[in-house]
């Protein structure tokens, strides 16, 4: 049963446009959600994360919207650039105690 | 570089055999978590400890059983290795349990089994 999901397997986006990567969650009891990027052969690296009691958290390139009524977060880089290609991971909460994660996104951005 | 050291990086070992995991969480984190990605799978959570103690198990295999010591470094040990658990296993820690942390991951252990 997976409770976090990410429908998109890959996306490619064009340097220097928006990259906007979904994830979707069926559990309302999760309350903070996080996104990590992963190279090949490297473990996942934090990006940024949300809690429930917000619905936008920013870090400089990277927004993270949450909109609870849908179960829908997303994830924006802005720009896209080529470093940035990468999986990108989106996990859910909600005790603490476990993490969920989705299947990732593919993320290639073209010079 | 997240904090957390796992080793060995790469293991081949043949089916039947029996291995073991290693991980140091970051300074100060009592909380380890372990994960298995399989080719085109995403993080399957497979056990957590906290503070020397069980916490929560996800869908970790009967063959497969872990622990964390005293000196809150964990192991995962796998046995009756199989083809099918060819993957690379992560360990992550945290602070601890609750609301609003960040788990940190380790570079993995990628297991081979022939």
């Amino acid at each position: 049963d997976q409770q976090v999901k990410q429908n998109s397997p890959s996306l490619s986006v064009q340097e220097g446009r928006i990259s906007i990567l979904n994830c979707d969650y069926t559990n309302s009891m999760f309350d903070y959600f996080l996104w990590y990027k992963k190279y090949p052969a490297e473990g996942p690296t934090f990006l940024i994360s949300i809690s429930s009691i917000k619905d936008k958290n920013e870090d400089g390139r990277f927004t993270v919207f949450l909109n609870k009524s849908a179960k829908h977060l997303s994830l924006h880089i802005v720009p896209s650039q080529p470093g940035d290609s990468a999986v990108y991971f989106c996990a859910a909460s909600d005790t603490g105690n476990q993490f969920y994660f989705g299947t990732g996104t593919s993320l290639t951005v073209i010079p | 570089d997240s904090g957390v050291t796992q080793t060995p990086k790469h293991l081949i070992t043949a089916t039947g055999q029996r291995v073991t995991l290693r991980c140091s969480p970051r300074s100060g984190d009592l909380s380890v978590y372990w994960y298995q990605q399989s080719l085109d799978q995403g993080l399957q959570f497979l056990i957590q400890y906290y503070n020397g103690e069980e916490r929560a198990k996800g869908n970790i295999l009967e063959r497969f059983s872990a622990q964390q010591f005293p000196d809150l470094h964990s192991e995962l040990n796998l046995s009756s290795l199989e083809l099918g658990d060819s993957a690379l296993y992560f360990c992550a820690s945290s602070v601890a349990l609750g609301f609003s942390h960040t788990i940190y991951f380790g570079e993995g252990s990628w297991l081979t089994v022939v």
